[in-house]
């Protein structure tokens, strides 16, 4: 299976710009994923960037993917104290019946 | 359109109890999933279904069991709980389709004493 691995915590102050990266060891997803997590909630799609791009931006977000080092990032500009919640990189089997989440990285912003 | 719903929320079984999680999507999607959440595990695979009539096995499906009963609903199975059971569950649907997302219930909270 696939192994994706994140930091567990990061934490901000409001207004500074956030970086949660993640790494990945299947070079053929198709498909990286970005869910997040608030308390006591399930999980929601967030942002996606398709392999053949290495950045993509949406708003505050920017997913940057490198995929020699199979490395991925979210940065998300301006981090507000609504941005406090855990956030997933997610990679799927190449057929999508699997997907493969990391640890989660629960991002603390401070006012 | 609900969604992905779960029930129960919340539950606390004994050791040695059995149970059912119950799960159902509005969505008409083929493929569903049931994850259980540990701190700082991530979301581990139980079992998941590809289609209706189709299950398989995920990374820790020992001690579990599931239905999917029809297209619609995907159920989860405690046959014998243990305390290493203790755990949040999540269902989840995808739609057929790029780029894949998962739509997530909002869980059950099981601990198992």
């Amino acid at each position: 299976g696939e192994d994706v691995e994140q930091s567990l915590f990061l934490s901000v102050r409001e207004g500074d710009s956030s970086v949660i990266n993640c790494t990945y060891t299947d070079s053929s997803s198709t498909y990286l994923y970005w869910y997040k997590q608030e308390p006591g909630a399930g999980l929601q799609l967030l942002t996606y960037i398709f392999s053949n791009m290495d950045m993509k931006q949406d708003q505050r977000l920017t997913v940057l993917l490198n995929k020699k080092d199979k490395h991925l990032s979210l940065r998300i500009a301006d981090t507000q104290t609504g941005d406090s919640a855990i956030y997933f990189c997610a990679a799927p089997l190449y057929n999508f019946n699997k997907f493969y989440f990391g640890s989660g990285t629960k991002l603390n912003v401070k006012p | 359109n609900a969604g992905v719903t779960q029930t129960p929320k919340f539950q606390v079984l004994k050791t040695g109890q059995s149970m059912t999680l119950q799960c159902a999507q509005d969505m008409n999607h083929n493929s569903m999933y049931w994850y259980r959440q540990d701190p700082g595990m991530g979301l581990r695979l139980i079992y998941y279904s590809a289609s209706e009539g189709t299950t398989d096995k995920g990374e820790v499906p020992n001690g579990y069991n599931v239905s999917r009963l029809n297209k619609r609903e995907f159920s989860l199975r405690l046959e014998s709980a243990a305390p290493s059971q203790t755990s949040v569950y999540f269902c989840a649907s995808t739609v057929l389709g790029a780029p894949y997302e998962q739509y997530f219930g909002p869980g059950t909270r099981l601990t198992v004493t």
